[in-house]
């Protein structure tokens, strides 16, 4: 089955840091691109960041950049998001999300999702 | 960055109803639009990729339309697991990647 499961959330105050964790199963995560997307609370979905599959493309959405860093580690089937310098508007569920690719079209939109982990920014 | 709009953004239905909802870009995308599915608490689902194919499992009472910069999601008869959220999604020009605001599919 592929899955994909979140971890490393929590409560920190504005100014602190937190590293996420997105382990991945099932699938030859090597060959995938990852995102990680966010979700503050009763709001839409917002793209946070985008890694390629060997890990040398790297994009951010602008309210991040500078400040939250995507890397993976391919050996352990693991993606990653450090996340520095928070802010109260930080707080949301991020879910790590994996690029679908098809034969036909390529890269097709996000699936599968993990079921998220939620970080709150707060003194 | 392109902007996609959805609408309505709420809206009441019954079971068994049509129902359809839009996403318009603010430039071209071609086909390169998904839709996806979020329930309370869940992590969203893909339904639809390349603007009108079902990803694996889709019931095919959900279906997709347009191209350029107008797209419909359409649900032929709405069963009590198709009420949640849906959201548009572009991967035609990224960064970044632009989601619709969502369109909350409630009960009548």
């Amino acid at each position: 089955e592929v899955q994909l499961v979140e971890s490393g959330g929590g409560l920190v105050q504005p100014g602190g840091s937190l590293r996420l964790s997105c382990a991945a199963s099932g699938f030859t995560f090597s060959s995938y691109e990852m995102n990680w997307v966010r979700q503050a609370p009763g709001k839409g979905l917002e793209w946070v960041s985008y890694i390629s599959s060997s890990g040398s493309t790297i994009y951010y959405a602008d309210s991040v950049k500078g400040r939250f860093t995507i890397s993976r580690d391919n050996a352990k089937n693991s993606l990653y998001l450090q996340m520095n310098s928070l802010r109260a508007e930080d707080t949301a569920v991020y879910y790590c999300a994996r690029v679908e690719i098809t034969m036909v079209r390529g890269p097709v939109g996000f699936d599968p999702w993990g079921q998220g982990t939620l970080v709150t920014v707060s003194s | 960055a392109i902007r996609m709009t959805q609408s309505p953004s709420s809206f009441s239905a019954s079971t068994g109803d049509r129902v359809t909802i839009t996403c318009r870009a603010s430039q071209g995308i071609s086909s390169y639009l998904a839709w996806y599915q979020q329930k309370p608490g869940k992590a969203p689902k893909l339904l639809i990729y390349a603007a009108s194919t079902l990803q694996s499992g889709v019931p095919s009472r959900f279906s997709g339309s347009g191209s350029g910069t107008d797209f419909t999601l359409t649900i032929s008869c709405l069963q009590s697991e198709d009420f949640a959220t849906y959201y548009c999604q572009q991967y035609y020009s990224y960064p970044p990647y632009t989601f619709g605001q969502g369109t909350k599919l409630e009960i009548k």
